[in-house]
């Protein structure tokens, strides 16, 4: 299958700085990216759906301001982490479809954020 | 809005043994698209197995099957012959028109030795 790769696979930062996490398609075109957040021991929230070259469309709850989105092109998408505070301290998934591929969706490995 | 419901937070089989996972949804849509995704420890999400709504024919997957049934909503997966590597969580999904793909809570599976 096709191959998701997300870096970094885990990050410390102190609180109040910003956090980016880098969500790539290696060998297909993705036109459209998912960005999930997984407590522990809790499913995948949905936190925004992207597409190459427009702006993200949040979730209801998800603070746009606080969590930017960028999808500048067909094999990189970036989820920046504004602010950054404890109870952002979550484990981050992104999913990336091909493009004309109907229904598959392939998923990073995750990243995990700390914030201190 | 849509949802799904896992109603087994947790299961323990005997390895070699076959289990169940059980999931419900609800939706309005006509068309749409199921699947069983799995995550192991490692946390990486992996595609066990998926559904189209407008078949009826369920999915099989060597060892993993489904059994859909449209009217009752209901998308449950059937591990046969249990391994060890099937130790893990298992997420039913769903997909609607925005090709947005919502979770259930999860099940998650030990197999014992």
């Amino acid at each position: 299958g096709a191959v998701v790769s997300q870096h970094p696979s885990w990050v410390i930062c102190k609180s109040g700085t910003s956090v980016k996490i880098e969500c790539r398609s290696l060998d297909f075109q993705a036109t459209t990216m998912f960005w999930y957040r997984q407590f522990p021991k809790q499913s995948l929230m949905l936190m925004a759906t992207s597409n190459e070259g427009s702006k993200a469309t949040y979730e209801q709850g998800v603070e746009k301001d606080k969590f930017l989105i960028n999808h500048a092109s067909l094999t990189l998408s970036t989820l920046t982490v504004t602010s950054a505070h404890p109870e952002d301290s979550s484990f981050y998934i992104c999913s990336a479809r091909v493009a004309g591929s109907g229904t598959e969706a392939f998923f990073g490995q995750g990243t995990r954020l700390t914030v201190v | 809005a849509q949802t799904v419901t896992q109603s087994q937070p947790e299961m323990s089989v005997q390895e070699a043994e076959t289990v169940t996972l059980s999931c419900t949804y609800d939706t309005s849509e006509s068309n749409y698209y199921l699947f069983w995704y799995k995550q192991p420890p490692s946390r990486q999400m992996i595609l066990v197995i998926r559904q189209e709504a407008y078949k009826q024919q369920n999915a099989t997957e060597n060892r993993f099957s489904v059994n859909f049934q449209k009217a009752a909503k209901s998308f449950s997966l059937k591990i046969s012959d249990s391994q060890l590597g099937d130790t893990a969580m298992y997420f039913c999904a769903f997909m609607n028109r925005d090709d947005k793909i919502i979770f259930g809570k999860g099940t998650r599976l030990h197999i014992l030795p």
